[in-house]
């Protein structure tokens, strides 16, 4: 069954505390993505990666990494320079590279809450 | 400065009507655009895609027109029902791989 996951659904961390959200995907897509989701904005880009062992910095990459060590997982972390960390984080992978329109398949989310 | 504007926060029609969702967009030269369903809690969900070159694309009840003069697209769901009542998200491909989200519009079908 293909698809693309993450874990935890719900987080909640201390503020000063570096959290890792996890999304692994087995639909064989070369790139994969994490955006941010807060009420009445968009989806906003952190990092992308198109191949593994890369990635490259999104819009709102300040306070959070990525690496890239294997095709089927991409974790972020967001770290205690994240301002206000406290969003809804998606994860979403596509097939890359210039072929066809990339729509990208997203997982079901994990919302961070700061305490 | 870059912006992508979908028409409205919000939008109630009754069940059985066409819904139609604007999605403007400025400085930005997008070579697809594509239209999501978000339901709340959850993932985006792709829906259809339509390239820079074509005028209109259709699956099922679903039809999607693209105006690369106006910068518009708009998205339709005809004989709208209950079970269509979620966010509607446009994004915009340029000629690298991101796709760059609107804020989305709400749409809500009453019995």
């Amino acid at each position: 069954d293909g698809g693309i996951t993450q874990s935890p659904k719900y987080l909640f961390r201390k503020e000063g505390q570096n959290v890792t959200l996890s999304c692994e995907q087995n639909l064989n897509h070369d790139a994969m993505y994490w955006y941010r989701q807060d009420p009445g904005q968009g989806l906003r880009l952190i990092y992308y990666s198109q191949i593994v062992n890369d990635f490259q910095k999104g819009d709102i990459a300040e306070g959070y990494s990525v690496s890239r060590e294997k095709k089927e997982s991409f974790p972020l972390t967001v770290t205690s320079a994240q301002k206000n960390p406290t969003a809804f984080y998606l994860c979403a992978s596509s097939i890359g590279g210039r072929r066809g329109g990339n729509e990208q398949f997203f997982g079901p989310g994990t919302r961070l809450t700061v305490l | 400065s870059q912006k992508i504007e979908q028409n409205s926060e919000a939008l109630n029609i009754q069940e059985g009507k066409t819904a139609t969702l604007t999605c403007n967009y400025t400085n930005y030269s997008p070579a697809y655009l594509q239209w999501y369903r978000q339901d709340p809690g959850r993932g985006p969900v792709f829906l259809l895609l339509i390239r820079e070159n074509e005028k209109e694309k259709r699956k099922e009840r679903l039809k999607v027109t693209f105006d690369t003069t106006l910068k518009q697209s708009l998205f339709h769901i005809t004989a709208s029902q209950p079970a269509d009542s979620a966010t509607y998200l446009c994004a915009l491909r340029t000629g690298a791989n991101n796709l760059f989200f609107g804020t989305g519009t709400r749409l809500t079908v009453i019995p």
